[in-house]
């Protein structure tokens, strides 16, 4: 079945410490995005690309990176800059245009 | 900015009864709206999506659009337990931007 996934479920951080959260897609989609969902609030958008080589920052870029090397695979680096990494990150992916985001199971992320 | 909003509830209806969900939005030229439905825990699902031309319904879920005063609405018939959820409104602003906007999300519970 296609889909989209993300690895790990749960990850903890320690302060001061670059982690990656890992997104692989085969539903063949040019377009893939990372979302932050903090408790009660909505998704917020971190990166996005609309093809290999290339990503856009979204509206809360700062202390994260990403690249896009293949296709399939979109990663997501939370680097010891961003302050506040506690939260429920998600990965989706779509057929440009965004008519329909299709969703990873997300990644919970703890700082302890 | 762009913005959606959204009342963030909760909202308790009881079995059978019909549930309104409703969200603004700012900017004028938005042309697809979408509602998606995520479970305590879990991702969201696409459950409806519109473009400015009309209405929609399927099966037990109806999506309006109000043009002139910017919002959209998710009308749930027949509620069951299982509707039981967070539902997400997002809107693709005007541009031909790739990128969502998201409400904070709206809590229905349904009580049996």
């Amino acid at each position: 079945d296609g889909g989209i996934t993300q690895s790990p479920k749960y990850l903890f951080r320690k302060e001061g410490q670059n982690v990656t959260l890992s997104c692989e897609q085969n539903l063949n989609h040019d377009a893939m995005y990372w979302y932050r969902q903090d408790p009660g609030q909505g998704l917020r958008l971190i990166y996005y690309s609309q093809i290999v080589n290339d990503f856009q920052k979204g509206d809360i870029a700062e202390g994260y990176s990403v690249s896009r090397e293949k296709k399939e695979s979109f990663p997501l680096t939370v680097t010891s800059a961003q302050k506040n990494p506690t939260a429920f990150y998600l990965c989706a992916s779509s057929i440009g245009g965004q008519r329909n985001l299709h969703f990873g199971e997300g990644s919970w992320l703890t700082v302890v | 900015q762009k913005e959606v909003e959204q009342n963030s509830g909760p909202l308790s209806v009881p079995e059978g009864a019909i549930a309104s969900l409703n969200c603004t939005y700012s900017d004028r030229g938005s042309q697809s709206f979408f509602w998606y439905r995520q479970y305590s825990g879990k991702s969201p699902e696409l459950i409806m999506f519109i473009y400015s031309n009309g209405d929609k319904e399927d099966g037990r879920f109806t999506a309006q659009l109000n043009k002139a005063s910017q919002y959209v609405s998710l009308l749930i018939r027949d509620s069951q337990p299982s509707d039981s959820a967070t539902y997400l409104c997002a809107v693709r602003p005007q541009g031909g931007s790739e990128k969502l906007v998201f409400g904070k999300g709206m809590k229905l519970t349904v009580n049996p």
